[in-house]
């Protein structure tokens, strides 16, 4: 069945760097993109970005640019998302989530995310 | 950025009771517009996507309705499993935004 597997719950000091990966089985990897979404203790969801492995195409959360990187391994079907310059404010839960729909070229628009990993627990304190 | 804004913020119902939750676009996303169900400790579950299309697996009992900035999910008849926080999701525009979502809640 069609599933994405991430990598175990973290912890880290603050000016550290993380590294969660996403592996993906049962569908082609390059035909989908996907999503890095968090959301921190007792909060919302908060999308981070996009990465189409088809390309290399990304997109970042303003928020997010220059802190994070976004890649793919197609020899894996792995998406990989590094945080860089850790804060105790980004502790949080970390998913990564396929697009509904096959990738388009030039994405004009976003999509719904139905196919979602069991999430990352990421803990930075000091 | 596309802000949603979802009510009420919790919903008390008994099971078996009608289920009506909100979403509201701060600009007109067509009917671009998700809504997910997520479950303590469990990732987001996509349950309407297109404002109206249920995923795949999602029973009957859910709908989605709305258009331009006003959107609703309507959980007909509540089973015990359907008390979770749902969240409201845009696709109309960069970067996707999420509502803050809203509780349901057994009363």
């Amino acid at each position: 069945q069609v599933q994405l597997v991430q990598s175990g719950a973290e912890v880290k000091k603050p000016g550290a760097s993380l590294k969660v990966s996403c592996k993906a089985s049962g569908y082609m990897f390059p035909t989908y993109a996907i999503n890095w979404v968090r959301q921190a203790p007792g909060q919302g969801l908060e999308w981070m970005g996009w990465i189409s492995d088809y390309n290399g195409n990304t997109k970042y959360a303003q928020k997010f640019q220059g802190r994070v990187t976004m890649t793919t391994d197609t020899s894996t079907s792995t998406a990989y998302m590094e945080v860089r310059s850790l804060r105790p404010d980004d502790t949080a839960v970390y998913y990564c989530a396929r697009d509904l729909g096959k990738i388009v070229v030039v994405p004009t628009a976003p999509q719904s995310m139905d196919v979602w990993g069991q999430g990352t627990t990421v803990t930075v304190s000091s | 950025e596309i802000v949603l804004t979802q009510s009420p913020a919790t919903l008390s119902l008994s099971p078996g009771g009608r289920g009506t939750l909100s979403c509201r676009a701060s600009q007109s996303v067509s009917t671009s517009l998700a809504w997910y169900q997520q479950k303590p400790g469990q990732a987001p579950r996509l349950l309407i996507y297109d404002a109206s299309n249920r995923a795949t697996g999602i029973p009957a009992r859910f709908s989605g309705s709305g258009s331009g900035t006003d959107f609703t999910l309507t959980i007909s008849s509540l089973e015990p499993e359907d008390f979770a926080v749902y969240f409201c999701q845009q696709c109309s525009d960069w970067p996707p935004t999420f509502g803050q979502g809203t509780r349901l809640e057994i009363k």
